[in-house]
């Protein structure tokens, strides 16, 4: 079975400071792998996609995340974080079947 | 808008009452998903169409869980005799390529 875990509930940084969001997954054959976040009553928001390619994939508001085949990882990464950059972050894959199965999700909370 | 739509934002409705949620995709996006978000938790897929075509509807907790996507466009996610357990908030999606683009979503709380 298809999953993604995400080792850590929350996340703590100083603003300036560089930041790592840890995502591993599990599923068979080559993944479809993406990270959203969620900003208060709000819905997700797509940040990056891992389809194939080079394992570091850019994506919105400087984030970026290096793929692992070895190690089935997926860390979401910036090189210096935001206060405004705080929020909920989800790792999902995409499965055979189109559906996206995402981890319990990561707090991260940057202080100024 | 550009984005994907959901009416309404909130809803609040008694323990046994049928709730009706509505998602607008956007436009031309032939996939459309259903999820169902915990407080604290991740997103769990409820249900998937391609254009009016329900392909998958695994993730619905029960039969008193009813999608639907008659012209391939608009969905309606319905539930019938609301539990206090589907207090929730439940987000649509919309595709067209690999990445999925969601909507603010549906905060339902059954008291």
């Amino acid at each position: 079975a298809q999953s993604v875990a995400q080792p850590e509930d929350q996340v703590n940084v100083a603003e300036g400071n560089p930041l790592t969001v840890k995502c591993t997954y599990s599923v068979s054959g080559n993944p479809y792998l993406f990270w959203y976040v969620q900003y208060p009553n709000r819905g997700l928001q797509f940040l990056l996609k891992y389809i194939t390619g080079d394992n570091l994939v850019k994506g919105s508001y400087g984030f970026e995340a290096e793929f692992n085949k070895s190690q089935t990882s997926f860390h979401l990464k910036k090189p210096s974080a935001l206060v405004s950059d705080s929020a909920l972050y989800f790792c999902a894959v995409r499965d055979r079947n189109n559906k996206l199965i995402f981890g319990a999700g990561t707090r991260l909370a940057v202080h100024p | 808008g550009a984005g994907v739509s959901q009416s309404p934002r909130y809803k609040v409705a008694k323990r046994g009452q049928d709730v009706a949620l509505r998602c607008d995709p956007i436009s031309g996006h032939v996939s459309l998903f259903w999820y169902q978000q915990a407080l604290g938790q991740g997103p769990e897929f409820l249900t998937y169409f391609q254009n009016e075509a329900q392909l998958d509807k695994s993730g619905l907790p029960s039969d008193r869980f009813f999608a639907e996507r008659p012209e391939g466009s608009v969905s309606t996610l319905k539930i019938q005799r609301t539990q206090q357990e589907d207090s929730a908030v439940y987000l649509c999606a919309s595709s067209s390529s690999p990445v999925a683009f969601f909507g603010q979503g549906t905060r339902l709380t059954v008291v």
